[in-house]
Order: C-alpha cells, then sequence, then structure tokens
C-alpha cells in the first residue's frame, strides 16, 4: 500500500516565481495537512483540509493558498516567491482531521518538496 | 499561544549507551503529544503517539513519558545504536490535529 506522495521531490524557482506542490494521501484517508520545514527548525503548520473543506490555517501569508480535490488529493501554491520560502514542504494525511493513536487516524508524513528560491 | 522546546540541540554518544531526549510545552491543554524521527532530507516518522489521558508510552527500545502539568515530556532510548542517528522532534496537537513542533534534537550515535 503506497504512502502519502508528494511530487516533484526538489524544485528550484526564482524570486517573484509561482510554485504548486502535489499530495496523494494513502487510500481512504480523507483528511490533508501542509507543514514548511525551514533548515534546521520544526515543521510550522500551514494548512489543513478535510472533505474538500478548509479546516484550519497556520500563521502564512495570503501568498500560500491550498485546495484538496473530489479524490482527495491536494495541492499547495505559493505565488510570488521570495527567498524565505525556501523549505521542505510536507504534506501528511489520515483518515479524520484529529490525531489519535488508533489505527487510520495516526498521521502519516509524505518525503517532502524541497523547494529553492533563489 | 503554544510553544514547543527540545533541549539539547545535538547530542553525540557512544553505541550502547542509554539517553534521554527532553521537550517542553507552555499550555497543558493537550489532545496528545508525539515524538517523530526524521533523517536528513527525508520526512517524518511517528515514533510514539501519547494521548492527553495517558503517562507513557512503549515501542521496542523506545520510551516516551508525558507529565502535561509540569509541561514536559521525555524520549527515553535504551542501548543506543548507529543506526538510531537522526533528528528526533516533539510536537503537541492542542488544537485538533495541527501540530505544533520543536525545533529538534540532532542525535549522532558514534559506533
Amino acid at each position: 500500500d503506497a504512502g502519502v506522495t508528494q511530487s516533484p521531490t526538489h524544485l528550484i524557482k526564482t524570486r517573484g516565481q509561482h510554485v504548486t506542490l502535489r499530495c496523494s494521501p494513502i487510500s481512504g484517508h480523507k483528511s490533508v495537512s501542509w507543514y514548511q520545514q525551514v533548515l534546521g527548525q520544526g515543521p510550522q503548520f500551514i494548512f489543513q483540509y478535510y472533505e474538500k473543506e478548509e479546516r484550519g490555517r497556520g500563521n502564512f501569508p495570503d501568498r500560500f493558498s491550498a485546495r484538496q480535490f473530489p479524490n482527495y488529493s491536494s495541492e499547495l501554491n505559493v505565488n510570488a516567491l521570495l527567498l524565505g520560502d525556501s523549505a521542505l514542504y510536507l504534506c501528511a494525511s489520515n483518515l479524520l482531521p484529529s490525531v489519535t493513536s488508533s489505527g487510520a487516524n495516526v498521521l502519516t508524513f509524505g518525503a517532502g518538496s524541497r523547494l529553492t528560491v533563489l | 499561544k503554544q510553544e514547543v522546546t527540545q533541549i539539547p540541540a545535538a547530542l553525540s554518544v557512544p553505541e550502547g549507551e542509554n539517553l534521554v531526549l527532553n521537550c517542553s510545552f507552555t499550555d497543558s491543554a493537550i489532545y496528545n503529544l508525539q515524538w517523530f524521527r526524521q533523517d536528513p532530507g527525508k520526512g517524518l516518522t511517528s515514533l510514539l503517539l501519547i494521548q492527553s489521558s495517558q503517562r507513557e508510552q512503549t515501542s521496542g527500545r523506545l520510551n516516551a513519558s508525558l507529565d502535561k502539568s509540569s509541561g514536559r515530556s521525555t524520549l527515553y532510548i535504551a542501548a543506543s545504536q548507529p543506526g538510531d542517528s537522526a533528528t528526533y522532534l516533539c510536537a503537541v496537537d492542542n488544537q485538533g490535529g495541527k501540530l505544533i513542533f520543536g525545533q529538534g534534537t540532532e542525535l549522532s550515535v558514534k559506533p
């Protein structure tokens, strides 16, 4: 059974450009969350989506947006890229928005998309 | 506002040593606390999750404890091995699935 898959794995952009990152959750998982991890720091929560609705948003500017599709996959979009947007972007999925230790509600992370902004 | 702190930032130990990683949080109203492992350039692997009503969880050589009243958790690793070398992150959930992470402890186990 495939885990959480993210694409692309690595990409390089220049300041001012736009980027789209993609995430496919584990089959059957309906909740997807996005995190940003800057080098040397812990991940920071960006968005959570459940059943195609936004359930939560972290402290990020409006340049960051996301959506979830009917098949529960998700996209993270970042406009007007800044140097400080360089980071590892992590996607995580589980069955329900809340996290527990039981079965499908354990939060499972993908390997991430490494974004470098020059 | 919940803040999570991990001490130390980095730790180097010889193989076979038992070790403790520390995590503290400022708001005790949490749903759960998780410990993750992250290998360089990789995603996160969940190690242990402690629900707010629990005091500890064990998996193999790993034991995690939770003291909500003092805002602390520890991850105990017994008989460390070089393969345990990684960054260990703790994260608290006090908003229903939106995790707040510490900055991590980078562990190096020397053969």
